[in-house]
């Protein structure tokens, strides 16, 4: 049963470019959060897509967007990129179902490094 | 709104000795979750545990013990006779319904061998 994938693992860009990163989230999961980790700092939360909508957003610009697809991957959109952008990127994963939707897997994280 | 406070920025400890990690939170929710993670250099958070508000039982999983206290929203982690492979990062976050995980700021913990 494969966890929480995200693509690619580093990436590097320069101001002002726009960055895609994706996530598939855990088998049985239809909920995916996306958070941003800033160098010895906690995840921040940025948004959450359940059926396909964002469901909730945290006190990220609109730069910071969003989309679900069918099969519950997603993916994370960052435009007009700065250097404050620089961080981990982690998504995860959650079932909305029963008792399980308390429960968020994470995955490995997307390095970003914006120069 | 949500606020988890982990006021040990960094503890070093030699190993086989046992360290407790401090967690207070902030919230006016009834019900809520607290978790831990753990954060080795990989980066991948590794969940470690779930409680609810309405569960004060301390737990206990191995090396590993959880300290559950509404009485002064604390859910302190304890790791007894510590190991090298605990040298991470720990986090402490809340979360109340289907609402965003709000974490602390992390403590990173290194084991001397």
């Amino acid at each position: 049963d494969a966890g929480v994938t995200q693509s690619p693992t580093h990436l590097i860009k320069t101001r002002g470019q726009q960055v895609t990163l994706r996530c598939s989230p855990k088998s049985g999961h239809d909920t995916v959060s996306w958070y941003q980790q800033a160098l010895g700092q906690g995840p921040q939360f940025i948004f959450q897509y359940y059926e396909e909508e964002e469901r909730q957003r945290g006190n990220f610009p609109d730069r910071f967007s969003g989309h679900q697809f069918p099969n519950y991957s997603s993916e994370l959109n960052v435009n007009a990129l700065l250097l404050g952008d620089s961080a981990l990127y982690l998504c995860a994963s959650s079932s909305r179902q029963g008792f399980q939707h308390n429960e968020q897997f994470f995955g490995p994280g997307t390095r970003l490094t914006v120069l | 709104a949500q606020k988890v406070t982990q006021a040990q920025t960094e503890i070093s400890v030699v190993e086989k000795e046992d360290v407790t990690l401090d967690c207070v939170y902030e919230t006016r929710d009834t019900t809520y979750y607290l978790f831990w993670y753990k954060q080795p250099p990989s980066g991948e958070l590794v969940f470690l545990i779930r409680r609810n508000s309405f569960d004060e039982q301390n737990e206990i999983s191995g090396r590993y013990s959880w300290n559950f206290q509404k009485s002064t929203s604390s859910f302190n982690f304890t790791i007894t006779a510590s190991q090298v492979v605990d040298s991470a990062v720990y986090f402490c976050a809340l979360k109340v319904g289907n609402e965003k995980l709000t974490f602390g700021t992390g403590t990173r913990l290194t084991i001397i061998p």
